[in-house]
């Protein structure tokens, strides 16, 4: 994998559901995976920074885990709510310096009451 | 604490025109970032600087030229606008360089060009 793919591209779920979704990055020359969240006409706003394999964050009801073996980080939401409609979006350096970051295309999610 | 601030939030621009992207952080943070953000695709590095004075390209430079003279302000200047350069611009900074430092990002400056 040379670039950060994120899946699925879009994803509407009913207010209650369990729901996860997928970042693929290169696995070579690994040093940090970025989630953020980003509500339309709002800032991107940080979720998690990992950086070791087998990571896991929680924030509430948002988790993430990490694999830098394989090259993916899973994002799941428990319970979700229609205030967590939002584009999820997830970064990594892969491999550059200067914090440069590069970005998957964003799960877009849905939440319907 | 404002983080960081961009304005104009909107701007329609005729082709040929210029503008000036405004960008403002009061983290003090060394590291300013901008990305642009077109429909259905990534975040993607225009510029970005590494402090007061340094700055280099990122993925998509053409057509874009930035300045960094305080630690504060990253303007982004666009030089004969084109409809390809239609998109929305977030500014972003960090305190460090490191691949593990958060960058905190503005609301963004949704601007289109006809």
């Amino acid at each position: 994998i040379l670039n950060v793919e994120q899946s699925p591209q879009s994803l509407h779920v009913q207010e209650g559901d369990s729901t996860n979704f997928t970042c693929s990055f290169p696995s070579s020359n690994f040093y940090a995976l970025h989630w953020y969240r980003w509500e339309t006409a709002k800032s991107p706003e940080a979720l998690f920074v990992m950086t070791l394999n087998g990571d896991e964050k929680k924030k509430g009801r948002i988790s993430a885990t990490l694999n830098t073996k394989e090259g993916y980080s899973y994002l799941y939401i428990k319970g979700s709510q229609p205030e967590d409609s939002a584009t999820y979006l997830c970064a990594s350096d892969r491999g550059s310096t200067l914090g440069r970051l590069y970005f998957g295309r964003g799960t877009q999610l849905t939440v319907w009451p | 604490n404002a983080g960081v601030t961009q304005t104009p939030k909107f701007r329609i621009l005729k082709i040929g025109q210029s503008m000036t992207l405004q960008c403002t952080q009061d983290m003090n943070h060394n590291y300013m970032y901008w990305y642009r953000q077109d429909p259905g695709m990534g975040l993607k590095l225009i510029y970005y600087s590494v402090g007061a004075g340094i700055t280099d390209k990122g993925e998509v430079p053409n057509g874009y030229n930035v300045s960094r003279s305080t630690t504060e302000d990253f303007p982004l200047r666009l030089e004969l606008a084109a409809p390809s350069q239609t998109s929305v611009y977030f500014c972003a900074s960090s305190r460090s360089g490191r691949s593990a430092d958060t960058q905190y990002f503005g609301p963004g400056t949704r601007l289109t060009v006809l």
